[in-house]
């Protein structure tokens, strides 16, 4: 089966940094994807990692371990228009579904 | 270049009725990923589509629910016989074919059909 674990909430404060944890287990893999949504809204795409590292956008940047079936998503400097829902997602390799989480909704306080 | 359109935005049948969700992928995208969410939940899978294709339908429920994508037109989402259970958040995303050569294959989302059932 395909499996997709991140945590339910997340509060933070503004200006700080917050890390957004995803693992998963998965029948193949080709590729992890980071959303935002916001409530009522569409998912926008953050952030795409297929090989292990780091990359870096922005205020906004995504980790990616293979072998461990772990990613993490980093917000800098948080301002309150962060405030939303961010879904982690894998791409099947075998036929290029695209699988997600369940989200973290993720509150910024004053 | 416009984005994925879905329409209508807000949707309501009464229970029995057929509920027809449209969408048009990106240009150029031949990809289509039909999803459901309901409220404070995330995004589960339904049916991936390519044109007159379907690639996995293995998130659809076996009855009432069917989904298309012509060769010429939208996709199509379509559910016979709508249910209370059936009120959800309908997005359709689009992607480009496997193997062309980008940097990533997002999948861009349009802004979603909300369906009621009353």
């Amino acid at each position: 089966g395909q499996n997709i674990d991140q945590p339910t909430e997340m509060t933070a404060t503004e200006g700080a940094i917050v890390q957004i944890n995803c693992t998963y287990q998965t029948s193949g893999f080709n590729g992890l994807f980071w959303y935002q949504q916001h409530a009522g809204e569409a998912p926008t795409f953050l952030s795409y990692n297929v090989l292990d590292g780091l990359e870096e956008k922005g205020r906004f940047s995504s980790f990616l371990s293979r072998s461990k079936g772990y990613s993490y998503l980093l917000l800098k400097e948080l301002q309150m228009k962060d405030s939303a829902s961010y879904l982690c997602a894998v791409r099947v390799n075998r036929d290029d579904k695209i699988i997600f989480g369940k989200g973290t909704r993720l509150h910024i306080l004053p | 270049n416009a984005g994925v359109m879905q329409n209508p935005r807000h949707l309501v049948r009464r229970r029995g009725q057929e509920a027809r969700l449209r969408c048009s992928p990106m240009k150029g995208h031949s990809h289509v990923y039909w999803y459901r969410q309901l409220p404070e939940e995330g995004l589960k899978f339904m049916v991936y589509l390519q044109k007159e294709n379907i690639i996995d339908e293995s998130g659809m429920p076996k009855e009432r629910f069917s989904a298309e994508f012509p060769k010429e037109g939208p996709s199509i989402l379509r559910i016979q016989q709508v249910v209370r259970g059936d009120s959800a958040a309908y997005f359709c995303a689009s992607s480009l074919e496997r193997g062309v050569p980008l940097a990533n294959t997002e999948a861009f989302f349009g802004q979603g059909t909300r369906l009621t059932v009353v």
